[in-house]
Protein backbone atom coordinates (compact mmCIF):
# COMPACT_ATOMS: atom_id res chain seq x y z
CA UNK A 1 0.00 0.00 0.00
CA UNK A 2 0.62 4.12 0.09
CA UNK A 3 2.26 3.74 -3.41
CA UNK A 4 2.95 7.36 -5.18
CA UNK A 5 3.41 7.93 -8.97
CA UNK A 6 4.91 10.50 -10.99
CA UNK A 7 4.19 10.84 -14.71
CA UNK A 8 6.16 11.58 -16.83
CA UNK A 9 9.87 10.06 -15.25
CA UNK A 10 11.94 12.54 -17.30
CA UNK A 11 11.73 15.10 -19.63
CA UNK A 12 12.99 17.43 -22.03
CA UNK A 13 12.49 20.10 -23.15
CA UNK A 14 13.13 24.00 -24.89
CA UNK A 15 13.74 27.07 -22.96
CA UNK A 16 10.39 29.35 -22.87
CA UNK A 17 8.20 25.89 -22.75
CA UNK A 18 6.11 24.96 -19.67
CA UNK A 19 6.38 21.68 -18.50
CA UNK A 20 3.42 19.56 -16.14
CA UNK A 21 4.31 16.96 -13.76
CA UNK A 22 1.65 14.42 -12.15
CA UNK A 23 1.99 13.26 -8.67
CA UNK A 24 -0.73 10.93 -7.93
CA UNK A 25 -1.32 8.86 -5.19
CA UNK A 26 -2.44 5.46 -6.06
CA UNK A 27 -3.89 3.08 -3.18
CA UNK A 28 -5.06 6.33 -0.68
CA UNK A 29 -6.39 9.90 -0.20
CA UNK A 30 -3.75 12.03 0.14
CA UNK A 31 -5.02 15.09 1.94
CA UNK A 32 -1.59 16.78 1.52
CA UNK A 33 0.91 16.31 -1.09
CA UNK A 34 4.81 18.18 -1.22
CA UNK A 35 6.72 19.43 -4.02
CA UNK A 36 10.37 18.99 -3.68
CA UNK A 37 13.08 19.56 -5.61
CA UNK A 38 16.20 18.23 -5.63
CA UNK A 39 19.88 19.25 -7.07
CA UNK A 40 23.21 16.24 -7.60
CA UNK A 41 24.26 14.63 -4.51
CA UNK A 42 22.05 17.50 -1.96
CA UNK A 43 18.50 16.92 0.47
CA UNK A 44 15.64 17.58 -0.45
CA UNK A 45 13.84 21.28 -0.90
CA UNK A 46 10.21 21.71 0.17
CA UNK A 47 9.10 24.02 -2.92
CA UNK A 48 5.62 24.06 -1.59
CA UNK A 49 3.26 21.93 0.23
CA UNK A 50 -0.66 21.82 -1.07
CA UNK A 51 -4.26 20.82 0.28
CA UNK A 52 -7.00 19.14 -2.02
CA UNK A 53 -9.31 22.47 -2.69
CA UNK A 54 -6.87 25.28 -1.70
CA UNK A 55 -4.12 26.90 -2.61
CA UNK A 56 -0.35 25.94 -2.54
CA UNK A 57 1.75 27.15 0.04
CA UNK A 58 5.18 27.65 -0.87
CA UNK A 59 8.27 27.80 0.46
CA UNK A 60 10.19 31.26 0.79
CA UNK A 61 12.19 31.62 -1.81
CA UNK A 62 10.23 29.59 -4.97
CA UNK A 63 8.13 31.44 -7.58
CA UNK A 64 4.52 30.28 -7.45
CA UNK A 65 3.98 32.22 -10.51
CA UNK A 66 6.61 29.83 -12.01
CA UNK A 67 5.93 26.81 -10.68
CA UNK A 68 1.96 26.34 -10.71
CA UNK A 69 0.49 23.77 -8.65
CA UNK A 70 -2.65 22.79 -8.43
CA UNK A 71 -4.50 20.13 -5.87
CA UNK A 72 -7.74 19.34 -7.24
CA UNK A 73 -8.11 15.78 -5.92
CA UNK A 74 -7.75 13.58 -3.30
CA UNK A 75 -5.35 11.42 -5.75
CA UNK A 76 -3.45 14.39 -8.06
CA UNK A 77 -1.47 16.92 -7.73
CA UNK A 78 0.33 18.76 -10.48
CA UNK A 79 3.27 20.90 -10.45
CA UNK A 80 3.94 23.36 -13.79
CA UNK A 81 7.09 24.82 -14.25
CA UNK A 82 5.96 27.40 -16.19
CA UNK A 83 8.67 29.47 -19.05
CA UNK A 84 10.73 27.08 -18.05
CA UNK A 85 15.15 27.78 -18.58
CA UNK A 86 17.97 25.46 -17.97
CA UNK A 87 18.23 26.76 -14.45
CA UNK A 88 14.93 24.85 -13.85
CA UNK A 89 16.91 21.24 -14.93
CA UNK A 90 16.34 19.48 -11.64
CA UNK A 91 15.30 16.48 -10.41
CA UNK A 92 11.47 17.16 -8.92
CA UNK A 93 9.86 14.70 -6.52
CA UNK A 94 6.20 14.54 -4.73
CA UNK A 95 5.27 12.87 -1.96
CA UNK A 96 1.97 12.50 -0.18
CA UNK A 97 0.36 12.02 3.04
CA UNK A 98 -2.83 10.71 4.67
CA UNK A 99 -3.20 13.37 7.53
CA UNK A 100 -0.56 11.80 9.19
CA UNK A 101 2.83 12.31 9.78
CA UNK A 102 3.88 9.10 7.32
CA UNK A 103 5.07 10.57 3.65
CA UNK A 104 5.38 8.43 0.70
CA UNK A 105 7.20 9.29 -2.13
CA UNK A 106 6.86 9.21 -5.79
CA UNK A 107 9.80 8.45 -7.88
CA UNK A 108 10.84 11.50 -8.80
CA UNK A 109 10.52 13.58 -12.54
CA UNK A 110 13.89 14.08 -14.40
CA UNK A 111 13.68 17.50 -15.92
CA UNK A 112 16.09 18.83 -18.27
CA UNK A 113 15.74 22.37 -19.78
CA UNK A 114 17.93 22.75 -23.12
CA UNK B 1 12.78 26.63 12.63
CA UNK B 2 14.03 23.09 13.30
CA UNK B 3 17.57 22.47 11.74
CA UNK B 4 18.45 18.72 11.21
CA UNK B 5 22.42 17.72 10.74
CA UNK B 6 23.02 14.24 9.48
CA UNK B 7 26.71 12.81 10.03
CA UNK B 8 28.88 11.41 8.24
CA UNK B 9 28.10 12.72 4.71
CA UNK B 10 29.87 9.97 3.15
CA UNK B 11 30.47 5.88 4.45
CA UNK B 12 32.05 3.11 3.13
CA UNK B 13 32.20 -0.42 5.02
CA UNK B 14 32.72 -3.59 4.10
CA UNK B 15 30.42 -6.23 3.05
CA UNK B 16 29.14 -7.80 6.32
CA UNK B 17 30.10 -5.06 8.59
CA UNK B 18 27.93 -2.53 10.54
CA UNK B 19 26.85 1.15 9.31
CA UNK B 20 26.10 3.53 11.59
CA UNK B 21 24.28 7.67 10.84
CA UNK B 22 23.90 9.60 13.36
CA UNK B 23 21.11 12.97 12.99
CA UNK B 24 20.63 15.72 15.60
CA UNK B 25 17.60 17.90 15.46
CA UNK B 26 17.36 21.44 17.35
CA UNK B 27 13.56 21.58 17.82
CA UNK B 28 12.29 19.77 20.94
CA UNK B 29 8.42 19.79 19.66
CA UNK B 30 9.72 17.45 16.69
CA UNK B 31 8.02 14.11 17.15
CA UNK B 32 8.27 11.61 14.53
CA UNK B 33 11.60 10.83 12.99
CA UNK B 34 11.59 8.47 9.76
CA UNK B 35 14.49 7.55 7.61
CA UNK B 36 14.49 7.25 3.65
CA UNK B 37 17.06 5.08 1.42
CA UNK B 38 17.33 6.62 -2.05
CA UNK B 39 18.93 5.08 -4.86
CA UNK B 40 20.64 6.60 -7.54
CA UNK B 41 17.14 8.11 -10.16
CA UNK B 42 14.77 7.30 -7.68
CA UNK B 43 12.50 8.99 -5.31
CA UNK B 44 13.27 8.29 -1.77
CA UNK B 45 11.88 5.14 0.07
CA UNK B 46 10.78 5.04 4.04
CA UNK B 47 12.46 1.93 5.69
CA UNK B 48 12.20 2.48 9.08
CA UNK B 49 10.86 5.78 11.29
CA UNK B 50 10.17 6.41 15.40
CA UNK B 51 8.31 8.57 17.24
CA UNK B 52 9.00 10.38 20.72
CA UNK B 53 7.41 8.32 23.10
CA UNK B 54 10.14 5.21 21.99
CA UNK B 55 13.53 4.74 22.48
CA UNK B 56 14.43 2.22 20.00
CA UNK B 57 12.68 0.63 16.96
CA UNK B 58 14.42 -2.22 15.11
CA UNK B 59 12.90 -3.90 11.85
CA UNK B 60 15.38 -7.19 11.03
CA UNK B 61 18.78 -5.45 10.06
CA UNK B 62 17.99 -2.00 10.16
CA UNK B 63 17.42 -0.49 13.55
CA UNK B 64 16.76 3.00 15.16
CA UNK B 65 17.28 5.16 18.61
CA UNK B 66 16.33 7.96 19.49
CA UNK B 67 17.81 10.33 22.35
CA UNK B 68 15.18 13.02 23.32
CA UNK B 69 17.23 14.40 25.92
CA UNK B 70 20.20 15.12 23.66
CA UNK B 71 18.16 15.28 20.27
CA UNK B 72 19.22 13.33 18.33
CA UNK B 73 18.61 9.82 16.33
CA UNK B 74 20.75 7.38 14.96
CA UNK B 75 20.18 4.73 11.45
CA UNK B 76 22.11 1.12 12.27
CA UNK B 77 22.66 -1.38 9.81
CA UNK B 78 24.08 -4.40 10.54
CA UNK B 79 25.62 -7.67 8.40
CA UNK B 80 25.60 -4.73 5.39
CA UNK B 81 24.90 -6.13 1.95
CA UNK B 82 25.70 -4.64 -1.32
CA UNK B 83 22.36 -3.71 -1.81
CA UNK B 84 22.14 -1.75 1.12
CA UNK B 85 24.68 1.00 -0.96
CA UNK B 86 22.53 4.26 -1.03
CA UNK B 87 21.95 7.55 -0.16
CA UNK B 88 20.71 7.84 3.36
CA UNK B 89 18.49 10.73 4.45
CA UNK B 90 16.77 11.28 7.97
CA UNK B 91 13.93 13.63 8.83
CA UNK B 92 12.45 14.94 11.66
CA UNK B 93 8.73 15.95 11.61
CA UNK B 94 6.24 18.25 14.19
CA UNK B 95 2.67 17.87 13.44
CA UNK B 96 2.36 21.97 14.10
CA UNK B 97 3.76 22.87 10.62
CA UNK B 98 2.96 19.69 9.11
CA UNK B 99 6.49 19.78 7.92
CA UNK B 100 9.58 17.41 7.11
CA UNK B 101 12.63 18.83 7.88
CA UNK B 102 15.74 16.69 6.31
CA UNK B 103 18.92 16.28 6.72
CA UNK B 104 21.81 16.31 4.08
CA UNK B 105 21.97 12.78 3.25
CA UNK B 106 24.83 10.15 4.01
CA UNK B 107 26.14 8.65 0.86
CA UNK B 108 27.02 4.81 2.13
CA UNK B 109 28.87 2.35 -0.08
CA UNK B 110 29.11 -1.41 0.79
CA UNK B 111 32.44 -3.06 -0.28
CA UNK B 112 31.88 -6.29 -1.57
Amino acid sequence: GAVVSQHPSWVICKSGTSVKIECRSLDFQATTMFWYRQFPKQSLMLMATSNEGSKATYEQGVEKDKFLINHASLTLSTLTVTSAHPEDSSFYICSASQGTSEQYFGPGTRLTVT
Amino acid sequence: GENVEQHPSTLSVQEGDSAVIKCTYSDSASNYFPWYKQELGKGPQLIIDIRSNVGEKKDQRIAVTLNKTAKHFSLHITETQPEDSAVYFCAAFRNTGNQFYFGTGTSLTVIP
